[in-house]
């Protein structure tokens, strides 16, 4: 079965602290994608992970990927309130057209 | 920048009616999806469409179908809604299938 879990499901933290969150995928795929979605309103695209040991970085946001591992991850640095959102990964799984998604990741960063 | 717009951002229904809910684009994309979002679920494709009256079903696609008549627009459609249609419905669009998906706002449908 194609899966794609994230972890952790919720995270608060407070302001100027350092996180991770985890994306782990069931199959081989060489290109995973992260989304922001702040509430009450859409997904908004964060970043395209196309290969191995890809990495790319936007303010205080960091993603990478290990194919071999079938992980990504996205490194929160020195969070701040604006970081406050719901973080998805998708995954595409090569086989098909589909991505497909984590359940979300929601992030609370507190003053 | 891509521009992907729903035609209502809420919506509440009565069990049993018709509930049509549409999305434009005005990119030239080739490829558009419909998603239902809940919570702890992450979203779920219902249907996609690669081209004008080409559509191919997604993991939930039961009680749910699609027309797109013209590129830029693709409808979903619940021919009866029911309770546990109770959902975020989402559009999204991508020049193919394979790249970033631009999404629209959203569509809040509560069906009583």
């Amino acid at each position: 079965e194609l899966k794609v879990e994230q972890n952790p499901l919720f995270l608060s933290m407070q302001e100027g602290k350092n996180y991770t969150i985890y994306c782990n995928y069931s199959t081989t795929s060489d290109r995973l994608y992260w989304y922001r979605q702040d509430p009450g309103k859409s997904l908004e695209s964060l970043f395209v992970l196309l290969s191995n040991g890809a990495v790319k970085q936007e303010g205080r946001l960091m993603a990478s990927l290990d194919t071999k591992a079938r992980l990504s991850t996205l490194h929160i640095t020195a969070a701040v309130h604006d970081l406050s959102a719901t973080y998805f990964c998708a995954v595409d799984m090569n086989s098909n057209y589909q991505l497909i998604w984590g359940a979300g990741t929601k992030l609370i960063i507190k003053p | 920048d891509v521009k992907v717009t729903q035609s209502s951002r809420y919506l509440v229904k009565r069990t049993g009616e018709k509930v049509f809910l549409e999305c434009v684009q005005d990119m030239d994309h080739e490829n558009m999806f419909w998603y239902r979002q809940d919570p702890g679920l992450g979203l779920r494709l219902i249907y996609f469409s690669y081209d004008v009256k080409m559509k191919e079903k997604g993991d939930i696609p039961e009680g749910y179908s699609v027309s797109r008549e013209k590129k830029e627009r693709f409808s979903l459609i619940l021919e009866s809604a029911s309770t546990n249609q109770t959902s975020m419905y989402l559009c999204a669009t991508a020049l193919w299938t394979q790249e970033t998906q631009y999404f629209g706002p959203g569509t809040r449908l509560l069906v009583l």
